[in-house]
């Protein structure tokens, strides 16, 4: 089993709409999360780090569920400038490594 | 502040031939990560360094080799490419163990023909 699991995609979305990606991780254990984004071609960039009360960025929302195993991305007032791939991060109890699911694409459009 | 600095950005090899990439950061991170990026496959990390003169093997090691001789530098190398290697290639650094998310540089395209 993966330890994080996103779908794939694509979700595709008109301007101004709100989405929401989950992410599921396998170790109960795991101690950090994080979203990141990564445009076509370029080096995935830090987006959120997702706290366990629920955090928010602007158009941005991150929330952890542990009973669960997931975390979740919500954005609203979708741009065209959000279509990119969204990556979930995770890591373990001994913290010396980060977990990256295989992303969730988005596309907006106008 | 360059942050993460990776060396080449491109390069295409010939199956059989090695050769050495560079990563550098002047974030005087302790922890950093090699990583390949194929199609559908997501980030697999290759190998990784808590620190100077350290390393550790991670989820996909064979074939490559790493060095930390120094605390601002990391070095992938790959001494016999082969054309399963073609890939791309991305190296990160971070403060500590986890609680401080990656920077990430701006990749190495890697082609083994």
């Amino acid at each position: 089993r993966k330890e994080v699991e996103q779908d794939p995609g694509p979700f595709n979305v008109p301007e101004g709409a709100t989405v929401a990606f989950n992410c599921t991780y396998s170790n109960s254990a795991s101690q950090s999360f994080f979203w990141y984004r990564q445009d076509c071609r370029k080096e995935p960039k830090l987006l959120m780090s997702v706290y366990s009360s629920g955090n928010e960025d602007g158009r941005f929302t991150a929330q952890l569920n542990r009973a669960s195993q997931y975390i979740s991305l919500l954005i609203r007032d979708s741009k065209l400038s959000d279509s990119a791939t969204y990556l979930c991060v995770v890591t373990p109890y001994n913290f010396n490594k980060f977990y990256f699911g295989s992303g969730t694409k988005l596309n907006v459009k106008p | 502040n360059a942050g993460v600095t990776q060396t080449p950005k491109f390069r295409v090899l010939k199956t059989g031939q090695s050769m050495t990439l560079l990563c550098a950061q002047d974030m005087n991170h302790e922890y950093m990560y090699w990583y390949r990026q194929d199609p559908g496959m997501g980030l697999r990390l290759i190998h990784y360094s808590v620190g100077e003169g350290t390393t550790a093997k991670g989820e996909v090691p064979d074939g490559y080799n790493v060095s930390r001789l120094k605390k601002q530098n990391f070095l992938l190398g790959l001494e016999s490419a082969a054309p399963s290697q073609t890939s791309v290639y991305f190296c990160a650094s971070s403060p500590d163990r986890g609680y401080q998310p990656q920077h990430f540089g701006d990749g190495t395209r890697l082609s083994i023909l």
